[in-house]
Parts: structure tokens; C-alpha cells; sequence
């Protein structure tokens, strides 16, 4: 188990393009997560999934933002037309339905975007 | 309001002392609290959970709960210059998990 892994960690972009991040989770790990943290805030949350379907969106969510878990396993999260304001680390998280690690959230190194 | 609320600090404290870190929530039915690390361009690792009212103890980390005055604490003793961090207090409502600002914390060796 290599715990959750993103990529890329780094995103360079010009504003206007797509971007695209992807999350591999704990292997066990059912529930998935994902996080925007910016500059001296704490992660605010993005959207959830329990297996492949997404449960919950927060309103910070635009329709801009995409995310999917096809098969319920690593889960990616789309940016379409990028602004400025969505420079930011996007963080994804995971923790098992059930047992002791239930209520832990393990989370992966980040995607850090930049929008120039 | 903010389901958690944390002062953001800085909190400087001297080698050897203990480190107070506190951190308010609002939701009332929340049952379960975390208190996470995040050094500086790394993502937050968890340190402590705490379920019930009390104390907690894990090595030099304490965590308090007083769920009648919605509010959760975090004690570091002996505190080192490595747990130079911003600490992130979260709080899990349903199947959330909410955190606050953080609270940024040196230790001046």
C-alpha cells in the first residue's frame, strides 16, 4: 500500500485551458475526497464519492469543475476553463467505510495548480 | 458561521514549553474531532482523534473534548523545534469532514 497519490503535483497553465487531476486512493478505501486549500486557509471540501457515485458537491463547485470515479477506484477532477482564482492545492483524501480507520482521512500530497 | 473556528495565530512558544492550540465548532450533533499537522507545502497528517469527553493522551500530544462548551484543544509538551507546523483542527459532521483555518505554531529552539 503506497497510501493516496496524485498527479501531476505541479500544474503550470495559461487561463482559459483545461485542467486535469487524478487521484489514486488506498486500495480498501471506498470513500474519496477532494479538497481545494489555498494560502493560509484550511482545505475546504470539493465533492465526495462512496465508491463511484459522487454523494456530495459543495456550491464551491462550479460547473466548471468536473469530477468522476469511473470505476469506483481512482478518481479524477477536471478544471475547464481555468481562472486565476482557482490557483490553489487541490487535495484528495481517503478513509474505509468501516473499522478502525473509519474516521481517518488520509490524504495524498496535492496537486498545487498555478493559472497564469 | 463556521463549522470550526480556529485562531490562526502565530503561536510562538520556547523549546521544552507546552503548546495550547484550541479550536470551537458549531454543529452540536458532530461526534468525532481531529486535530491534523501540515508542515509548510505538505498536506495535513493526522496527529489525534478524539471521540469523547476528556482527555487523550498519545506521546507528548494531549487532545481535549468538552462537548458542552463545543470546544477541542490540543496540548503539545516538550514542544520541538520539528513540530513547527500550522495545526488544522476537523471535525466530522455526517460524512464530512469540515477543518478549520489553522493555527500556526514555531517552536524557538
Amino acid at each position: 500500500d503506497t497510501g493516496v497519490s496524485q498527479d501531476p503535483r505541479h500544474k503550470i497553465t495559461k487561463r482559459g485551458q483545461n485542467v486535469t487531476f487524478r487521484c489514486d486512493p488506498i486500495s480498501e478505501h471506498n470513500r474519496l475526497y477532494w479538497y481545494r486549500q489555498t494560502l493560509g486557509q484550511g482545505p475546504e471540501f470539493l465533492t465526495y464519492f462512496q465508491n463511484e457515485a459522487q454523494l456530495e458537491k459543495s456550491r464551491l463547485l462550479s460547473d466548471r469543475f468536473s469530477a468522476e470515479r469511473p470505476k469506483g477506484s481512482f478518481s479524477t477532477l477536471e478544471i475547464q476553463r481555468t481562472e486565476q482564482g482557482d490557483s490553489a492545492m487541490y487535495l484528495c483524501a481517503s478513509r474505509n467505510e468501516e473499522g478502525t480507520g473509519a474516521n481517518v482521512l488520509t490524504f495524498g500530497a496535492g496537486s498545487r495548480l498555478t493559472v497564469l | 458561521q463556521k463549522e470550526v473556528e480556529q485562531n490562526s495565530g502565530p503561536l510562538s512558544v520556547p523549546e521544552g514549553a507546552i503548546a495550547s492550540l484550541n479550536c470551537t465548532y458549531s454543529d452540536r450533533g458532530s461526534q468525532s474531532f481531529f486535530w491534523y499537522r501540515q508542515y509548510s507545502g505538505k498536506s495535513p497528517e493526522l496527529i489525534m482523534s478524539i471521540y469523547s469527553n476528556g482527555d487523550k493522551e498519545d506521546g507528548r500530544f494531549t487532545a481535549q473534548l468538552n462537548k458542552a462548551s463545543q470546544y477541542v484543544s490540543l496540548l503539545i509538551r516538550d514542544s520541538q523545534p520539528s513540530d513547527s507546523a500550522t495545526y488544522l483542527c476537523a471535525v466530522k459532521i455526517g460524512n464530512q469532514f469540515y477543518f478549520g483555518t489553522g493555527t500556526s505554531l514555531t517552536v524557538i529552539p
